[in-house]
């Protein structure tokens, strides 16, 4: 009963560091998603990538930020040189065309 | 570009009170899909409505879809404390482009 699976699950970097967020989809599913969500927030929709190919990135930063989906493992979401603003929660979903499944998120802390 | 605005963003109620979530749309919609997140938990997806007018019924929850297509509404009857949670809808335009959350409603119930 494998779902969608995310690690680490908590990340603690110092400024400047990289954080590196992995995401593997459900099984038999190939579009996958990233959003970041703050404290009492909503979701906001960053990158929709299908395997070895990134669909939609309108809304990732253009700096630090990068995402892929290779062909094989999981999908990556790289923030590079963290600033104490990209401390969030960053959730992956999974979808084979109706709905999206979430993993358990990962929570950055930026210190 | 695309919002989708949710009211209320608090809501509490006495156990047994019902409670109803509205979520609008600036533009039509193809379908609104409505998750739930538990404090601390990841997005459970919970429905998907297509149809022009739709309503569609799990247990106590009834989601209805607008004749627009640009408003949504969840409705829970007789709240239950299992209830608390955030309830999200989130439009999609077209089969490429992304989901777009509301803010949420934050529900909680009163024992």
């Amino acid at each position: 009963n494998a779902g969608v699976m995310q690690n680490p699950r908590h990340l603690v970097r110092r400024r400047g560091q990289e954080a590196r967020l992995r995401c593997s989809p459900m099984k038999g599913h190939s579009h996958v998603y990233w959003y970041r969500q703050l404290p009492e927030e909503g979701l906001k929709f960053m990158v929709y990538l299908q395997k070895e190919n990134i669909i939609d990135e309108s809304g990732m930063p253009k700096e630090r930020f990068s995402a892929e989906f290779p062909k094989e493992g999981p999908s990556i979401l790289r923030i590079q040189q963290v600033v104490r603003g990209d401390s969030a929660a960053y959730f992956c979903a999974s979808s084979r065309g109706r709905g999206q499944y979430f993993g358990a998120g990962t929570r950055l802390s930026v210190l | 570009g695309q919002q989708v605005m949710q009211i209320p963003q608090y809501q509490h109620v006495q156990e047994g009170e019902d409670f109803t979530t509205y979520c609008n749309s600036s533009t039509t919609l193809s379908n609104i899909q409505w998750y739930k997140q538990r404090p601390g938990g990841h997005p459970v997806f919970l429905i998907q409505l297509v149809k022009s007018g739709e309503v569609k019924k799990q247990k106590r929850l009834t989601f209805q879809f607008g004749e627009a297509k640009k408003n949504s509404s969840l409705h829970i009857t007789a709240t239950q404390t299992t209830d608390v949670g955030t309830y999200f809808c989130a439009g999609l335009n077209s089969g490429n482009t992304p989901l777009v959350f509301g803010k949420g409603t934050r529900l909680s119930v009163i024992a």
